[in-house]
């Protein structure tokens, strides 16, 4: 069992927004500003698409976005693409001896 | 550009040993925090180690403390984890990866780590 909560998969049209959740508590998501996304093509490596919350790394698109309220973290995704079909990862940095923890991941389909 | 390249990985008894490697480029090595993250087939991804840019500081996932160590060569831009007594369930891709402040940047293609008789 992974240690923050996230669905198991979301859906959307083209053109349609999705968001994706992250559930944790106030040792992690709610504790620190630092929480990430990653989106995960099959068969390649991660790649960090959230930062620090909301802030987006260059080079992403500004359609995805990130957000946080007490322990739930959210990834919102605004005008779908076919090239947004992909697992998203969230992770929170949690201090003390857990350091860093994932969420299970979301299988985001583009209908 | 950034460059992360693993290697190291492959097939391992359980009880045996790996080291996996992480020759970095395209950005001043020394000035990073650096970790591992593994990720087993059609799994999670999962936080392992991370190393301070000196290599005064080292921090290990729980479930593994006691069978790991990370170390660097800043010299070399090189990243290693050292990985003891395997077991099936470390089976994973592992990969190499920045921090920027406390999120992961940029991350390596991975190596295999495969653990069976």
């Amino acid at each position: 069992q992974s240690a923050l909560t996230q669905p198991r998969s979301v859906s959307g049209s083209p053109g349609q927004s999705v968001t994706i959740s992250c559930t944790g508590t106030s040792s992690d998501v709610g504790g620190y500003n630092y929480v990430s996304w990653y989106q995960q093509h099959p068969g390649k490596a991660p790649k960090l698409m959230i930062y620090d919350v909301s802030k987006r790394p260059s080079g992403v698109p500004d359609r995805f976005s990130g957000s946080k309220s007490g322990n739930t973290a959210s990834l919102t995704i605004s005008g779908l693409q076919a090239e947004d079909e992909a697992d998203y990862y969230c992770c929170a940095y949690a201090g003390g001896y857990t350091h860093w923890v994932f969420g299970g991941g979301t299988k985001l389909t583009v209908l | 550009e950034v460059q992360l390249v693993e290697s190291g990985g492959g097939l391992v008894q359980p009880g045996g040993s790996l080291r996996l490697s992480c020759a970095a480029s395209g950005f001043t090595f020394s000035s990073y925090w650096m970790t591992w993250v593994r990720q087993a087939p059609g799994k999670g991804l999962e936080w392992v180690a991370s190393i301070k840019q000196d290599g005064t500081k080292t921090n290990y996932v729980d479930s593994m403390k006691g069978r790991l160590t990370i170390s660097r060569d800043n010299a070399k831009n090189s990243l290693y984890l050292q990985v003891n007594s395997l077991r099936a369930e470390d089976t994973a891709v592992y990969y190499c990866v920045t921090n920027i402040d406390w999120n992961f940047r940029d991350w390596g293609q991975g190596t295999l780590v495969t653990v069976s008789s």
